[in-house]
């Protein structure tokens, strides 16, 4: 079965440090890819998707993601984070040979000191 | 204003008293999925909806039922609750699956004493 790991559970940072949060997938052809964020209390937003294109992919509030396909892998990056950055994150692939079926990972906890 | 309305926010029950939780968009959208987050696990999906009266299983769909019959309509229905039905339950919705992206609800915290 196609699945998707995020290997740090629980990252702790001081405001201004960067950040790099890993995300792999299980080997599954052409896929879609996805960053969410989930603040305190609130529900998942989108942060940034890869569908084709510049591997090297834009979201909100300066985040950014680089799909390596020969890694089969989505990294998320922040040059310098912030304390309002304190959140849960999930990365998400959708794979086309399951119908397009949205896979989240585990989450990593992002704790940010001011 | 283009929304996921989930409702209640909060459910506390006992075993066994079947309960329906509601989920309502607005965007026309034909892809919806119910979701429970367990630390740890991240977020699974229980059941999903390609279109009006296409319903089908996702990863962990025991214990719960799901009707579509109306485009904008996904509720989640626990016939018998259960307390390892405990958790933090997500609906969300896309124009299509895979593609696009996700629109989440607020969250339904269901507790099952």
């Amino acid at each position: 079965a196609q699945s998707v790991s995020q290997h740090n559970h629980h990252v702790i940072l001081s405001e201004a440090a960067s950040l790099e949060l890993g995300c792999n997938y299980s080997y599954g052809g052409t896929v879609n890819l996805f960053w969410y964020v989930q603040y305190p209390g609130q529900h998942l937003q989108l942060l940034l998707k890869y569908f084709s294109g510049d591997p090297l992919v834009k979201g909100i509030k300066g985040f950014e993601a680089e799909f390596i396909k020969s890694k089969f892998s989505f990294n998320l990056r922040k040059p310098s984070v912030q304390w309002s950055d304190t959140a849960e994150y999930f990365c998400a692939v959708s794979f086309y040979n399951q119908g397009g079926k949205l896979i989240f990972g585990q989450g990593t906890e992002l704790s940010v000191k001011p | 204003e283009a929304q996921v309305t989930q409702n209640p926010r909060y459910l506390i029950t006992v075993t066994g008293k079947k309960l329906t939780v509601t989920c309502s968009q607005n965007m026309n959208h034909e892809y919806m999925s119910w979701y429970r987050q367990d630390p740890g696990l991240g977020l699974r999906q229980i059941y999903y909806s390609m279109n009006v009266e296409v319903t089908d299983k996702g990863d962990v769909p025991e214990g719960y039922k799901v009707s579509r019959k109306e485009k904008r309509n996904f509720p989640l229905i626990l016939e018998s609750p259960s307390p390892n039905q405990t958790s933090l339950y997500f609906c969300a919705s896309s124009l299509r699956t895979g593609k696009s992206p996700l629109h989440f609800g607020n969250g339904t915290r269901l507790t099952v004493t």
